[in-house]
């Protein structure tokens, strides 16, 4: 089955800075990766996903790039806000809709 | 109604009784998921119900048992658990099933306790 390795565990920026999180997966028939935020207590809610016939998409301040030959995939957060710490986790769809989870990282802004 | 729900949102129960988690969807998706979620953990799959038909087991024991009504509906029934199945149980739906890549989208969870 799939196996997705997620770094780093933590992380923690200033207000404003960047934040990248990266995620490798182990099946190169995998086609879709999804980012989750959840924050304490809550959900996990979608915040960006793609496909494999894509490179890179962004939505506002949230990016997300793939690598498919190197079988890796990166979260990309800029100009950080206080609202944004939560604990972000990346996932990889196997055959079946399953989705296999990375084990997230804590994410810290700092104000 | 654009949401997955979840009842209750939280529940304790001893190890001798039975017990019943509701999810409900009016999205029309066609694909139903529970996941299972440990403190400081990531969600791992239970169960995949694809048209109102279980697709995956993920060899969850026998004392969570899996229930499709109809395609807005999914329950899960528990008897005789144990204390490490204490956990946030997620409740996903998805619009495409049968295979087909498409986005999950979570309920709220129920916090359950095993006492």
């Amino acid at each position: 089955g799939e196996n997705v390795e997620q770094h780093p565990s933590t992380l923690s920026v200033q207000e404003g800075d960047s934040a990248v999180i990266k995620c490798t997966y182990s099946d190169s028939a995998s086609n879709y990766f999804p980012w989750y935020k959840q924050e304490l207590g809550k959900r996990p809610q979608l915040i960006i996903d793609i496909r494999s016939n894509v490179g890179e998409k962004k939505d506002q301040r949230i990016a997300v790039t793939l690598n498919k030959t190197a079988k890796h995939f990166s979260l990309h957060i800029t100009e950080t806000q206080p609202e944004d710490s939560a604990v972000y986790f990346c996932a990889v769809m196997e055959y079946g809709n399953k989705l296999v989870f990375g084990a997230g990282t804590i994410l810290r802004v700092k104000s | 109604d654009t949401e997955v729900t979840q009842t209750p949102k939280h529940l304790v129960m001893g190890m001798t009784n039975k017990k019943s988690l509701k999810c409900e969807q009016h999205m029309g998706h066609r694909a139903m998921y529970w996941y299972k979620q440990k403190a400081k953990k990531p969600p791992e799959l239970m169960f995949v119900y694809s048209y109102e038909k279980l697709s995956i087991n993920e060899s969850v024991p026998s004392r969570f048992s899996p229930e499709c009504p109809n395609s807005s509906l999914l329950n899960l029934h528990l008897h005789a658990l144990q204390p490490e199945d204490s956990a946030l149980y997620l409740c996903a739906s998805s619009l495409l099933a049968g295979g087909v890549t498409d986005t999950q989208y979570f309920g709220p969870g129920t916090r359950l306790t095993v006492l």
